[in-house]
């Protein structure tokens, strides 16, 4: 199998605090590991790609001091939305890989800054 | 430009019937391609993948890929309620002096197969 997980499911905050997401492969290493967002009726965006031990590439356009990404070991990446306000609630996912192509997503976590 | 098209739909069959989900890509570099099915409020499920000329069959689903025409389809036999989703066409694409490449999605076609 290929199943990947994310915790926490949900979470609300206050503005201008942390959150912290985890996301983990369960049952294989991922090489690469990728993080998204996507707005409600709108595709999937592309935020970064990470791979294990290096820093992570971020798209154009994404904050990288606001959305600090660290792929800690070949099971797990954490994705941190530093000073999170309003308009960064989202559905955030990600994705691993372990051949750097086909991508399995978790069930990504809905957040919602108050 | 790295571009994915699908028909928004929606995409209405009724049960029973082969839906058939149709995808554009514009970079000739594209190597892999995936189909994702996503319910509505949950992370896309991977359904099939294909990277060779041709059809792949798995289940009810067979996805076709014609490189020379640069498209990429989706069948679904005997669709069920449950199909109902919206499907995301997918193109890997590694960036040139990259070993890693990165998932381009459409917009995704919602389906609805009604009883």
């Amino acid at each position: 199998g290929a199943v990947v997980s994310q915790h926490p499911s949900w979470v609300i905050c206050k503005s201008g605090t942390s959150v912290k997401i985890e996301c983990r492969s369960l049952d294989f290493q991922a090489t690469t590991m990728f993080w998204y967002r996507q707005f409600p009726k709108q595709s999937l965006m592309l935020m970064a790609t990470s791979n294990e031990g290096s820093k992570a590439t971020y798209e154009q356009g994404v904050e990288k001091d606001k959305f600090l990404i660290n792929h800690a070991s070949l099971t797990l990446s954490t994705l941190t939305v530093t000073s999170a306000h309003p308009e960064d609630s989202s559905f955030y996912i990600c994705s691993a890989s372990r051949d750097g192509e086909t991508q399995y997503f978790g069930p990504g976590t809905r957040l919602l800054v108050l | 430009q790295k571009e994915v098209e699908q028909n928004s739909g929606p995409l209405s069959v009724p049960e029973g019937a082969i839906a058939s989900l149709n995808c554009t890509y514009s970079d000739r570099g594209s190597q892999s391609f995936f189909w994702y099915r996503q319910y509505s409020g949950k992370s896309p499920e991977l359904i099939m993948f294909i990277y060779s000329n041709g059809d792949k069959e798995d289940g009810r689903f067979t996805a076709q890929l014609n490189k020379a025409s640069q498209y990429v389809s989706l069948l679904i036999r005997d669709s069920q309620p449950s199909d109902s989703a919206t499907y995301l066409c997918a193109v890997n694409i590694r960036d040139r002096g990259s070993t890693l490449g990165r998932l381009y999605f459409g917009r995704g076609t919602q389906l609805t197969v009604w009883p």
